[in-house]
């Protein structure tokens, strides 16, 4: 079944770039997505990528896919301490209906 | 439009007693699933619906029975709850090419 894997923890100081990395392991997923979670609400889609880009960039947020290694990865510029939460990785899951799996989650502490 | 919601936010139970966790959306969708949440785990899929009248295992789904009771409303059922089911409890919904899924606020759930 799909895995996928990512670091707990990962701590910047405010103003850094933020780099969380993810690998996966269906090569044939057509998106592949990151979550946030803020403390004690539920996920939020916070970008995503499709499986025939390399990159994708949204204001402050820039989305790398390596396919060939099976890794994304997730770089935030000028880190806010607003962007302390938890990042997801997701993929689909096979037997589709929409499922995905996520990955265990980074926690972003940003050190003012 | 108030997306997806769950009741109860909270919950005390002892082992053994009965429970039913709420959850529904009102942005039409077809698919929803029940995750819990726990610590260094990520999120795993307890059961699934891919519409009206359909509900599938995930990967976690002993101990659970869902009930898919019309487009908007998917419950989750604990029908003798055990410390293992200690967890945070989300639903979500999706729809669309993409896949996004969106969540509800969560359910903290905490067997004695």
């Amino acid at each position: 079944g799909e895995d996928v894997e990512q670091s707990l923890f990962l701590s910047v100081r405010e103003g850094d770039s933020s780099v969380i990395n993810c690998t996966y392991t269906d090569s044939s997923s057509t998106y592949l997505y990151w979550y946030k979670q803020e403390p004690g609400a539920g996920l939020q889609l916070l970008t995503y990528i499709f499986s025939n880009m390399d990159m994708k960039q949204d204001q402050r947020l820039t989305v790398l896919l390596n396919k060939k290694d099976k890794h994304l990865s997730l770089r935030i510029a000028d880190t806010q301490t607003g962007d302390s939460a938890i990042y997801f990785c997701a993929e689909p899951s096979s037997g589709g209906y929409q499922k995905v799996t996520f990955g265990t989650g980074t926690k972003l502490q940003v050190i003012p | 439009n108030a997306g997806v919601t769950q009741t109860p936010k909270f919950q005390v139970l002892k082992t053994g007693q009965s429970m039913t966790l709420q959850c529904a959306q009102d942005m039409n969708h077809n698919s929803m699933y029940w995750y819990r949440q726990d610590p260094g785990m990520g999120l795993r899929l307890i059961y699934y619906s891919a519409s009206e009248g359909t509900t599938d295992k995930g990967e976690v789904p002993n101990g659970y029975n869902v009930s898919r009771l019309n487009k908007r409303e998917f419950s989750l059922r604990l029908e003798s709850a055990a410390p293992s089911q200690t967890s945070v409890y989300f639903c979500a919904s999706s729809e669309g090419e993409v896949g996004t899924q969106y969540f509800g606020p969560g359910t903290r759930l905490l067997v004695l």
